[in-house]
């Protein structure tokens, strides 16, 4: 029974360049969360998504950030243009239900922005 | 302005000993609390919460203490063990059923053997 997986673990950009950070929740989860830790600070909640339909979004830089989470595949956390303020680690969860101990965290993702 | 503060960067107890991690909120709209353990290179691990209808909650060696009249909790951990190492995020809620929650800076806790 895998947990959350996401990939890459790391991922080196440029600025100006994407980053597409992806997340597979557990067998079963129908629902995502995305969070984002900056060095020295806890976990900022991001997006929630359901398959197909984003629920929440209200942690969401209003420019280059962008989600989804479709019906086939994992859910694609999308940086455009990135600057290295967006250096930071990017968790996902997911969960059964919408409730927050049966959230499971996947490893993170480590965004480098050169 | 941060809603859910940790003050204590930093930790440390000997092994066999009582830890206390300290968390302060300021929303009191928050009625649900989580503590959240996390090693390096890992995602977070729930550990336990509280519901603001109570003011206390235990599990084993785990317990947290609600104080809602001063915007406090804390974590208890009894007997402290070197595996209990890590970084603990106190983290709050609005609804319990949001599934969002607004998470402090964290404290690192080290159990020295």
């Amino acid at each position: 029974n895998a947990g959350v997986m996401q990939n890459p673990r790391h991922l080196v950009r440029r600025r100006g360049q994407e980053a597409r950070l992806r997340c597979s929740p557990m067998k079963g989860h129908s629902h995502v969360y995305w969070y984002r830790q900056l060095p020295e600070e806890g976990l900022k909640f991001m997006v929630y998504l359901q398959k197909e339909n984003i629920i929440d979004e209200s942690g969401m830089p209003k420019e280059r950030f962008s989600a989804e989470f479709p019906k086939e595949g994992p859910s694609i956390l999308r940086i455009q243009q990135v600057v290295r303020g967006d250096s930071a680690a990017y968790f996902c969860a997911s969960s059964p239900v919408a409730f927050q101990e049966t959230q499971y965290f996947g490893p993170g993702t480590r965004l480098l922005v050169l | 302005d941060q809603q859910v503060k940790q003050n204590s960067p930093s930790l440390s107890v000997q092994e066999g000993r009582i830890s206390i991690l300290n968390c302060d909120y300021t929303n009191s709209m928050f009625d649900y609390f989580l503590w959240y353990k996390k090693y390096p290179a890992e995602g977070p691990t729930f550990l336990i919460s509280i519901s603001s209808i109570k003011d206390k909650n235990e599990d084993g060696r785990f317990t947290v203490f609600l104080n809602k009249s001063a915007k406090h909790l804390s974590l208890h951990i009894v007997p402290s063990q070197p595996g209990d190492s890590a970084v603990y995020f106190c983290a709050a809620s609005a609804d319990t059923n949001a599934g969002k929650s607004t998470f402090g800076d964290g404290t690192t806790l080290t159990v020295k053997p």
